[in-house]
């Protein structure tokens, strides 16, 4: 079946630095969606890619989609501690089943 | 804004005890899911249902049960809980006209088993 991986699993990022999170998908997609856990809370949709090698930013969040739609990238700019949480990619192939990626959990160091 | 609601933050039970999940929902949404959530694994499909009445196989379906008998309610059963079922459990749903059929999950429940 469709899996989708992530990497890496942790990301311990000092304040201020950038970094990127990576998901790659075993089959093309339709589309890609990102949410966003907060510790102890529940995961919260930020950004859906459809097209092809499409970008997307949401402040200091840059999110893109690959030629191939096999795969997709979360590039974070400057991190603060509000940051901190998991950052799960999810794709769907077909229909409204949706496949999530194992998650990058990131740590902010002040 | 949408609304999921987890019965149970926290249940500790026994192995071999039979569990209930419940997920209501409070926006008529067709569809509703059961993930459950570990470490390093992210979030693996249970059962979901796109309608009362039904229910269709995740990808993690083995020591699961699922009911729908009202729109807003789908609970997961757990016929004989065991300690590998120890998670965190999520519900989530979405409608038809839901833009990009984003999921609204509920806070989730941890479910330990002894």
């Amino acid at each position: 079946g469709q899996q989708v991986m992530q990497i890496p699993q942790y990301q311990h990022v000092q304040e201020g630095e950038d970094f990127t999170t990576y998901c790659n998908s075993s089959t093309t997609l339709s589309n890609i969606q990102w949410y966003k856990q907060r510790p102890g809370g529940h995961p919260v949709f930020l950004i859906q890619l459809v097209k092809s090698g499409e970008v997307k930013k949401q402040k200091r969040l840059t999110f893109q989609f690959g030629e191939a739609k096999k795969n997709s990238s979360l590039h974070i700019t400057a991190t603060q501690t509000t940051d901190v949480g998991t950052y799960f990619c999810a794709g769907r192939a077909a229909g409204n089943k949706l496949t999530f990626g194992g998650g990058t959990r990131v740590l902010v160091k002040p | 804004d949408v609304k999921v609601t987890q019965s149970s933050r926290y249940l500790v039970k026994r192995t071999g005890e039979k569990v209930f999940l419940e997920c209501v929902q409070d926006m008529d949404h067709e569809n509703m899911f059961w993930y459950r959530q570990d470490p390093g694994l992210g979030l693996r499909l249970i059962y979901f249902s796109y309608d009362v009445k039904m229910k269709e196989k995740g990808d993690i379906p083995e020591g699961y049960s699922v009911s729908r008998e009202k729109k807003e309610r789908f609970s997961l059963i757990l016929e004989s809980a065991s300690t590998n079922q120890t998670s965190m459990y999520l519900c989530a749903s979405n409608g038809r006209t839901t833009w990009a059929n984003v999921l609204t999950f509920g806070a989730g429940s941890r479910l330990t088993v002894l």
